[in-house]
């Protein structure tokens, strides 16, 4: 069975800056996937970002990026030059070969102006 | 059509009554999957369908959630004898095979009183 934990239920920033949002998974399968989402409050899931797990290289999406460390089994996002328009729900995810994905429970994130 | 969309977006209906939710995926995607979301939580799988074969029904609840899925169109999922703890948005996405990315709609939102 898979796990995707995510430990920080709600974050802010200031417009302009960098914030990092945490998530931890477990997965016995050796190929897997690993996902970003986004939830704006119009309920529409929105994928931020993903990463195969063969890849050694972290995912970059103009400002989002992220920190995979396969041992650690670590995934963080890091959203540069933060927005308005960033204020949601991100949800990290994983998705193995059973094809269902994975959610972790979310971090509310809130760009103050 | 452009996307994935779901109908009703919004649904009340009152404990013991059956409710029908309807899911139209992106043309050509052979997977579709049914995820539950209650409030301020992550997804939860409920079901998934890959073309032709068996759907992975083991996210479903209890015996009185149902889905079909005719060829690779339209999706029904039906919940029998509602109770208040059904009450959650439901979404639907699909991909194009498994293991691809998956495309989501704006979800149903489920009241049960």
């Amino acid at each position: 069975a898979q796990t995707v934990t995510q430990s920080q239920p709600e974050m802010s920033v200031q417009e302009a800056e960098t914030v990092t949002l945490s998530c931890t998974y477990d997965t016995s399968e050796s190929n897997y996937y690993l996902f970003w989402y986004k939830q704006p409050p119009s309920r529409q899931m929105i994928l931020v970002i993903r990463q195969e797990a063969y890849k050694q290289q972290n995912a970059t999406e103009n400002r989002f990026s992220v920190n995979f460390q396969k041992a650690a089994k670590s995934f963080s996002l890091k959203i540069s030059d933060s927005q308005l328009g960033d204020t949601a729900m991100y949800f990290c995810a994983s998705l193995s070969s059973g094809s269902r994905l994975t959610f972790g429970e979310g971090t509310q994130l809130t760009v103050n102006p | 059509g452009a996307g994935v969309s779901q109908s009703p977006s919004n649904k009340v209906t009152e404990k013991g009554k059956d409710v029908e939710l309807r899911c139209d995926p992106i043309s050509g995607h052979t997977a579709l999957y049914w995820y539950r979301q209650r409030l301020g939580q992550g997804l939860e799988f409920l079901i998934y369908f890959q073309g032709n074969s068996a759907p992975d029904k083991s996210g479903l609840p209890s015996d009185r959630f149902s889905a079909e899925r005719t060829g690779e169109s339209v999706s029904t999922l039906t919940i029998q004898r509602t109770q208040q703890e059904d009450s959650a948005v439901y979404l639907c996405a699909s991909s194009l095979w498994r293991d691809n990315e998956q495309f989501f709609g704006p979800g149903t939102r489920l009241t049960v009183l």
